[in-house]
């Protein structure tokens, strides 16, 4: 079966733009996830959703970073006039009930480079 | 708030001889706990999990892992390593469901573990 895609694959962009990384979960999944891997590192929380109900924001790490699940399914993770600081990995991940015992699948992930 | 301690960077064993990935963790709850494999360019993909049941975990590719909550540890081990099993492993924490903690799982920094020929 289908699992967690996410797009683009890579994403380069100057400091100040703007960006829109998607994530299209597997098929039926209740939670999404939202990550960030810098280089050298373990992924870190970002944002969790259960449905379209954004339950858990606190590891946003700024007011530039906001997440999106508007009809319970596709979730787009946006950054604003991102900075040199934001290039990493962006990885989705989404587990099929709300359970923290549920095995959270992830995706390939979204290799930002902000020059 | 929980949080994982992988005790080794890097670990170097020759091709068939054990592998053995540290991990201790903090949580104050009953915790869930995760291996995950990343090959390189390669999205997360599970080894095991334990979840308060059978302390002893077996996953994929031969590995297994022990809970051992006296020592708060949750180690990696597999008999007889493979070319193919050279890949950065991140050993993870989940309180979520237990009564408090983030949504979200804790990894550890990662072992990148090599395999010699």
């Amino acid at each position: 079966g289908a699992g967690v895609s996410q797009s683009p694959r890579y994403k380069v962009a100057k400091r100040g733009q703007d960006v829109a990384l998607r994530c299209d979960p597997i098929s039926g999944h209740v939670s999404l996830f939202w990550y960030q891997q810098a280089l050298g590192q373990g992924p870190e929380f970002l944002t969790y959703f259960q449905n379209e109900a954004q339950l858990d924001k606190s590891g946003l790490p700024s007011d530039r970073f906001f997440a999106e699940r508007p009809e319970g399914s596709v979730s787009t993770l946006k950054i604003q006039r991102t900075q040199q600081e934001d290039s990493a990995v962006y990885l989705c991940a989404s587990s099929p009930l709300g359970r923290g015992s549920d095995t959270q699948y992830f995706g390939p992930g979204t290799r930002l480079t902000v020059l | 708030a929980q949080s994982v301690t992988q005790l080794d960077s890097h670990v170097s064993v020759s091709e068939g001889t054990p592998v053995l990935l540290r991990c201790n963790y903090s949580s104050s709850y009953s915790p869930s706990l995760f291996w995950y494999v990343q090959h390189p360019n390669k999205g997360l993909q599970l080894l095991l999990k334990y979840t308060s049941a059978a302390t002893l975990v077996k996953g994929i590719n031969g590995f297994e892992a022990e809970f051992k909550k006296s020592e708060t540890s949750f180690h990696l081990t597999k008999p007889s390593a493979h070319m193919s099993d050279a890949a950065e492993y991140f050993c993870v924490v989940s309180d979520w469901g237990s009564g408090g903690g983030a949504d979200g799982l804790t990894f550890g920094k990662g072992t990148h573990l090599i395999i010699q020929p």
